[in-house]
């Protein structure tokens, strides 16, 4: 059974401000996913990925396949980040089901 | 951009009552997904669904859970007899295929009193 791992549990930080959020797991994966999940409670899929890094606007993600862990990264943060972030891995054995994280409450003040 | 739909958005319900959680996922999609949410806690898998057959379960789908894809569009969870601890968000995901990105329906907020 994989374990997924979150850190911080809760940010808060100042609008600019450049943000990592850290996911570790325990067991190996064939791909992990980034998601937010904004107040209202529908998860929003952000990255899909499997090695290396990937970026799209002021997100950026990157997974380390040896450590098991994986960063996501949000430059020149704006109040509409805010979100809970949720980190899910899906398995290396064959189903497809995802793992999820407890998640990470991010709060930017303007 | 084609998006996974789920009704209802609330539904409330009395304890010992069926309820039918209805969502439409992507039309070209293969693989469908039941999570649930309970308040404060973070999401857990119910059930997998491929090839009109269950592919996998939690411990926590027992014989009170039941999916259905009555029609090739609809893919439904049935909660036969609903308990207080039965309340949730519940999304679904659809994935178009092994190893492709899932996709999450808005959820339903399940609330057994």
């Amino acid at each position: 059974k994989n374990e997924v791992e979150q850190s911080p549990q809760n940010l808060t930080a100042q609008e600019g401000e450049f943000i990592t959020i850290n996911c570790s797991y325990s067991v190996g994966i064939s791909a992990l996913h980034w998601l937010q999940q904004h107040p209202g409670g529908g998860i929003v899929s952000l990255f899909m990925l499997s090695s290396g890094k990937k970026k799209h606007g002021r997100l950026i993600a990157t997974i380390n396949i040896q450590e098991k862990h994986s960063s996501l990264h949000i430059t020149a943060s704006h109040p509409r980040d805010s979100a809970v972030y949720i980190c899910a891995v899906r398995s290396s054995f064959g189903n497809e089901k995802l793992t999820f994280g407890t998640g990470t409450r991010l709060t930017i003040i303007p | 951009e084609p998006e996974v739909t789920q009704t209802p958005s609330h539904q409330v319900t009395q304890m010992g009552q069926e309820v039918i959680l209805r969502c439409v996922p992507i039309s070209n999609h293969l693989y469908f997904y039941w999570y649930r949410q309970i308040l404060g806690q973070k999401v857990e898998f119910l059930v997998s669904f491929y090839n009109n057959e269950i592919s996998e379960k939690s411990e926590i789908f027992d014989d009170q859970f039941s999916v259905e894809r009555p029609d090739g569009s609809n893919f439904t969870l049935k909660i036969r007899s609903t308990k207080l601890e039965d309340s949730a968000m519940y999304f679904c995901a659809s994935q178009r295929d092994r190893s492709y990105e899932q996709y999450f329906g808005p959820g339903t907020r399940l609330t057994v009193t």
